[in-house]
Parts: structure tokens; C-alpha cells; sequence
């Protein structure tokens, strides 16, 4: 029973359009997000993250929305570049942090 | 810092034998993760400690998987014996907290293939 969903498992966007990364959840106690970003043969890198006080958090090309009433969060990559083209996970903290299976998003030139 | 420390990179190893994977956390992080990653389930935790100390191992998958951490400085994840189905890629993360708003720090993982 996965509590933090990711329905798409790939997404292709052209380099510099937007990038939208989406994340389910089914557990009210999560009260913090993070998005993690993952190359080939290397760990996840934390990218971004946000607390269940705020709807928004952004840093540069890189912005967070969450949607505490629908249990949904989004990643926003604008303008998308060839160097964001990784797996992307979606993670969710209580106790610990449970994390989605990921998207792969592939940016094309 | 050099991060999180993981080995082997690789390990390919006959169903039946015992596979030990490694972790080496970042200096000053009081927790420790282990993760897998495979297809099917994506990322899912193993087990955690604090300070050393074991503190959820729920999800290990069965008794074949042991998990130590004798010192601050070093982990062991035990598979004994392994089978094809633990195939996967074993990520160690550390923390300075479990509830940290910049999340754990992960290594480059152990990917394991039983044949």
C-alpha cells in the first residue's frame, strides 16, 4: 500500500519549457515534502523541500507547491535544461521519510 | 566531508552465499539509514538507527537480512544467503535528525545482483 505516489513514471519536456513534476499522498500525519533528484550510478541528491505550514516554496528554477487538502504536491522547473534530465523522487516525513517510485523526466534539446 | 562512503559499488554473487554491503556516514550524523531501490517498489526502508542503536528494522524483508552498527563510523547490511529477488540497488543515507527539513544525505549505492 504505497502512501506516496507517482503516476508517471516518465515525462519529456523541451529544454526551456516548463517541467511539472507531480506527487501523491495518503497519510495526514507526512508533515513535511521533499523532491530528490537522482542521477544514474549516484545517489539521490535532496533538491528541494516544504513544510505543511507553507503552499510554496521556491529557489532559483526550482519550485515546490503543496496542496495539503487535495494531499498533493508539485515540483516546477522552469525554464527546463538538459542537466535536469534525471529520475526525480517525491518524499514525504512523519517519522522517517517514504518516498515514491519516481519520475524520470527527460528534457529534449 | 566525502559524504556517505558505500561498498562495494558492484557485487555480483551466487545465489546461496552471504553478501555484506558496507556504509561509512558522514561525521557528526546520529542517523542511519538503509534503503532499496528496485522497480517494482522503488525506494523502501530497510532499517534506521540512532546513535547506533537500531530503532525500526520493519522493514526488513525477512530474517536472511541483518543490519549492524558497531560504532558511529561504520554499518553492515547482512544477506544470508541471498536469492535473485534481492537484486537490487542498496542506498545508506545519515542524518543529522530523522525529521530533517534537508532531508537525509545518501550514498552512491551497492548494486547487487544474486544470480
Amino acid at each position: 500500500d504505497q502512501q506516496v505516489k507517482q503516476n508517471s513514471p516518465s515525462l519529456s519536456v523541451q529544454e526551456g519549457r516548463i517541467s511539472i513534476l507531480n506527487c501523491d499522498y495518503t497519510n495526514s500525519m507526512f508533515d513535511y515534502f521533499l523532491w530528490y533528484k537522482k542521477y544514474p550510478a549516484e545517489g539521490p541528491t535532496f533538491l528541494i523541500s516544504i513544510s505543511s505550514i507553507k503552499d510554496k516554496n521556491e529557489d532559483g528554477r526550482f519550485t515546490v507547491f503543496l496542496n495539503k487538502s487535495a494531499k498533493h504536491l508539485s515540483l516546477h522547473i522552469v525554464p527546463s535544461q538538459p542537466g535536469d534530465s534525471a529520475v526525480y523522487f517525491c518524499a514525504a516525513g512523519a517519522d522517517g521519510l517514504t518516498f515514491g517510485k519516481g519520475t524520470h523526466l527527460i528534457i529534449q534539446p | 566531508d566525502a559524504g556517505v562512503i558505500q561498498s562495494p559499488r558492484h557485487e555480483v554473487t551466487e545465489m546461496g552465499q552471504e553478501v555484506t554491503l558496507r556504509c561509512k556516514p558522514i561525521s557528526g550524523h546520529d542517523y542511519l539509514f538503509w534503503y532499496r531501490q528496485t522497480m517494482m517498489r522503488g525506494l523502501e526502508l530497510l532499517i534506521y538507527f540512532n546513535n547506533n542503536v537500531p530503532i525500526d528494522d520493519s522493514g526488513m524483508p525477512e530474517d536472511r537480512f541483518s543490519a549492524k552498527m558497531p560504532n558511529a563510523s561504520f554499518s553492515t547490511l547482512k544477506i544470508q544467503p541471498s536469492e535473485p529477488r534481492d537484486s537490487a540497488v542498496y542506498f545508506c543515507a545519515s542524518s543529522r535528525q530523522d525529521r530533517d527539513i534537508y532531508g537525509y544525505t545518501f550514498g552512491s549505492g551497492t548494486r547487487l545482483t544474486v544470480v
